[in-house]
């Protein structure tokens, strides 16, 4: 069983610039979430796909958008990058019918100076 | 708006003894809630969850108990181990074949040798 990974571990970047974070999800998962936890919070619900489609969305801004592909990885682009958006970027596999196998990777973590 | 309360920030436990985490939610379309462990540098982690069918669930050392009218949840460990030392993550979410997970603000637990 292939456990959820992400990519890059660490970034940095600058107020404005665009980021994308990378996540290969657990093998024969077909739902992925992705989720922003900021420093002393849980993490927040970001948006949802499932089979290559957005399944829901959390209270994000469009400048947030995601993509999943036909093997099941996914990205979580950010454009026009602001200070606020500096927090751990986590990303969650699951298969759609269960909600309490949601297998979490251990995260991008994201600075914007 | 925290539709997912957890207001103690932290909690030290003697080894042995129990630990109880608690969790106050808003939202009463919520129906089912789970529970995560978080080490540092490591995703989330599911432990447990219980149905808004249920008033409590037992896995092992954990337990976790609900009361739907007061709109609070809790984890019991016992007995508690160094090993249980993490941030323990209250979430809910409406059981409609979503997984989009509300999250708490997480409890820090320590358990003292």
């Amino acid at each position: 069983e292939t456990g959820v990974t992400q990519s890059p571990t660490h970034l940095i970047k600058t107020r404005g610039q665009q980021v994308t974070l990378r996540c290969s999800s657990q093998s024969g998962h077909n739902t992925v979430s992705w989720y922003q936890q900021a420093l002393g919070q849980g993490p927040q619900f970001i948006f949802q796909y499932y089979r290559e489609e957005e399944n829901g969305r959390g209270n994000f801004p469009p400048r947030f958008s995601g993509l999943q592909f036909p093997n099941y990885s996914s990205e979580l682009n950010v454009n026009a990058l602001e200070l606020d958006d500096s927090a751990l970027y986590l990303c969650a596999s699951s298969l759609a019918v269960s909600t309490d196998t949601q297998y979490f990777g251990p995260g991008t973590r994201l600075t914007v100076l | 708006d925290q539709q997912v309360k957890q207001n103690s920030p932290s909690l030290s436990v003697q080894e042995g003894r129990i630990s109880i985490l608690n969790c106050d939610y808003t939202n009463s379309m919520f129906d089912y809630f789970l529970w995560y462990k978080k080490y540092p540098a490591e995703g989330p982690t599911f432990l447990i969850s219980i149905s808004s069918i249920k008033d409590k669930n037992e896995d092992g050392r954990f337990t976790v108990f609900l009361n739907k009218s007061a709109k609070h949840l809790s984890l019991h460990i016992v007995p508690s181990q160094p090993g249980d030392s993490a941030v323990y993550f209250c979430a809910a979410c409406s059981a409609f074949g979503n997984e989009k997970l509300t999250f708490g603000t997480g409890t820090r637990l320590t358990i003292i040798p």
